[in-house]
Parts: structure tokens; C-alpha cells; sequence
């Protein structure tokens, strides 16, 4: 069967980084996705990768390991704002998404 | 503004009852996606479409069906109802299935089944 891992919750200070990871093993596959959601709200797209290595965009950087079944979402100087579930979910052989369960955030002053 | 919407944002239902659920694109995408989304899950593929005209079933079709007419229009329409379909529906759409193209998601709806 096809299983993407993620930590259900974690709990960070402002200002801090923190790194969620997310282990995965699919049938086939064509790319790494990471989106944030809110409480309430719908998910929004965050970071792709297909390549090893790292992505980097603004605070947020996304890491991927495919020989491994391994990428990790690494979050810089945390927000308030940041409090949300981070979704990892991965594109299979079959160019379907496969998602994770989903990491809740939340972020202490 | 350019994006996807969904009807109705929430809905009580009686078991056994039939109900459709709206989904619109304005974005051109050829390819829109079911989802439903429960506590303690990851989203699970319903139906999906990759282009118009044709669909396909993902993870949890039964219960469930759907319709591509146009690129805009993927209606979900439960026959009849049971409470384990009480969850989040989110529709979305993406440019294509391949490469870099993200999914956007609707606002979603929220469905009890009594």
C-alpha cells in the first residue's frame, strides 16, 4: 500500500525554526508537495519538489531525500501567523496525489 | 476574480436523501479534483478528471459520482446519502496532472448526514 508519515502535532516558539518532517512510500513517483492549511480554511500550495536537494523560498524551505522517502519542511523565524497543518503529500506513478494526515503547528509567544 | 468556488459552503442532509455538490473553475484547468477530508486523515480522493469529457475514480468512489461537461463545471452528486459521508469536500483544479502544477483548492463544503 502507498503511506505518507507526518508527526500529528508540534509546538514551536515565535521566532524559532522548526523542521516537519514527512516520510513516504508510494507506487512510483512524480514530485513532493507541501501546502498549509488553517484551521477552517482551505489547503494552500507551499512547495514542490522532484529533485534531491533543497528548495528554498522566502522562510520557508522544503527538502527532499527520494533515495531516502524522505523531505522535511523547514520553517524560519516563526509567526504567529504560522500556526496551521503543514500537508505532505506526494504525486505517484499514476500522477495522483497522495497525502499525509497532516502536522498541526502551533506556535507560542 | 480568478479562482474556485464551491455550493454549498455547508449543508445538513437527511440519510437516504440525494444531494450534488457545485464546483466552478475559472481558471481554464484541465484537470479538477474531489477530495474529502476527515479528522485524522489526509485527503482522500474521490473522482477526478483530467480533461473534459472524461472522468476517473480515486480512493473512495463508492456512493459518490460525477460529471466533467465542460472545463469549468465538476459537479459531485451523492445518489444516497449514509452518515459516513459526513466530512469536508474540497473540489479542486489544477493546469495539468504532471510537472510543477499545483493543485488550488476551493473554499470547501461541509456536509452532515443524519
Amino acid at each position: 500500500g502507498q503511506n505518507i508519515d507526518q508527526p500529528t502535532e508540534m509546538t514551536a516558539t515565535e521566532g524559532a525554526i522548526v523542521q516537519i518532517n514527512c516520510t513516504y512510500q508510494t507506487s512510483g513517483f512524480n514530485g513532493l508537495f507541501w501546502y498549509q492549511q488553517h484551521a477552517g480554511e482551505a489547503p494552500t500550495f507551499l512547495s514542490y519538489n522532484v529533485l534531491d536537494g533543497l528548495e528554498e523560498k522566502g522562510r520557508f524551505s522544503s527538502f527532499l531525500s527520494r533515495s531516502k522517502g524522505y523531505s522535511y519542511l523547514l520553517l524560519k523565524e516563526l509567526q504567529m501567523k504560522d500556526s496551521a497543518s503543514y500537508l505532505c503529500a506526494v504525486r505517484d506513478g499514476n500522477y495522483q496525489l497522495i497525502w499525509g494526515a497532516g502536522t498541526k503547528l502551533i506556535i507560542k509567544p | 476574480i480568478a479562482g474556485i468556488t464551491q455550493a454549498p459552503t455547508s449543508q445538513i442532509l437527511a440519510a437516504g436523501r440525494r444531494m450534488t455538490l457545485r464546483c466552478t473553475q475559472d481558471m481554464r484547468h484541465n484537470a479538477m479534483y474531489w477530495y474529502r477530508q476527515d479528522l485524522g486523515l489526509g485527503l482522500r480522493l474521490i473522482h477526478y478528471s483530467n480533461t473534459a469529457g472524461t472522468t476517473g475514480k480515486g480512493e473512495v468512489p463508492d456512493g459518490y459520482s460525477v460529471s466533467r461537461a465542460n472545463t469549468d463545471d465538476f459537479p459531485l452528486t451523492l445518489a444516497s446519502a449514509v452518515p459516513s459521508q459526513t466530512s469536508v469536500y474540497f473540489c479542486a483544479s489544477s493546469d495539468s496532472t504532471g510537472g510543477d502544477n499545483e493543485q488550488f483548492f476551493g473554499p470547501g463544503t461541509r456536509l452532515t448526514v443524519l
